[in-house]
């Protein structure tokens, strides 16, 4: 069983550019979540993706938008970056929406913009 | 709104000492609370689960709806202990997460 990968590890782009994330569900689990972490504080719900279609959105702005494909992996894209939007970005899975199960979490990509 | 205060950045202790770290939440529906553990270079991963009422390394957590809070204890700490802990709060449809700001653990030998 494969565990959730995220791509790139590392990424620095400066303001106004876009930034797309990448992440792999672990296999078996059709539900996606994306989390911001900011240094020193815990990591805050950007959105969530079931069977390709959002579901549920936290405190974003639009220019935070995402995708997830049919074989349940997802993307996060950053349009206009901000200074504020350097952090680490976590991607999470779950087996599925309805069922509560556990999030096993990716390593994260950090972004830095400069 | 929903929140989740974790009132202590660090916290250290020595070994065999017993450990609390304290989670308080505030939401008006049926709360689902967890634990989330970050160890050093490695990717946070779930601890406990106030559904399941079991003990993971030696931890146990009580969900205390009149306090609000989901306390994290141990009666003994262990060096391996030390890493940063994350209570959070599972609201609305498909288990989103919200998180406190997390507390570090330091055992001291």
């Amino acid at each position: 069983e494969t565990g959730v990968t995220q791509s790139p590890t590392h990424l620095i782009k400066t303001r106004g550019q876009q930034v797309t994330l990448r992440c792999s569900s672990q296999s078996g689990h059709n539900t996606v979540s994306w989390y911001q972490q900011a240094l020193g504080q815990g990591p805050q719900f950007i959105f969530q993706y079931y069977r390709e279609e959002e579901n549920g959105r936290g405190n974003f702005p639009p220019r935070f938008s995402g995708l997830q494909f049919p074989n349940y992996s997802s993307e996060l894209n950053v349009n206009a970056l901000e200074l504020d939007d350097s952090a680490l970005y976590l991607c999470a899975s779950t087996r599925d929406r309805d069922l509560r199960d556990e999030q096993f979490f990716g390593p994260g990509t950090r972004l830095t913009v400069l | 709104a929903q929140r989740v205060t974790q009132p202590e950045k660090l916290l250290s202790v020595f070994k065999g000492a017993p450990v609390e770290l304290k989670c308080n939440y505030s939401y008006s529906g049926s709360p689902e609370l967890f634990w989330y553990v970050q160890y050093s270079r490695q990717r946070l991963q779930l601890l406990l689960r106030h559904i399941s009422r079991e003990s993971i390394k030696g931890f146990t957590a009580d969900l205390n709806k009149g306090e609000t809070s989901f306390h994290l204890k141990k009666p003994f700490a262990q060096e391996e202990d030390s890493a940063m802990y994350y209570c959070a709060l599972s609201v609305a449809y498909g288990n989103k997460l919200v998180f406190g700001a997390g507390t570090i653990l330091r055992v001291k030998s």
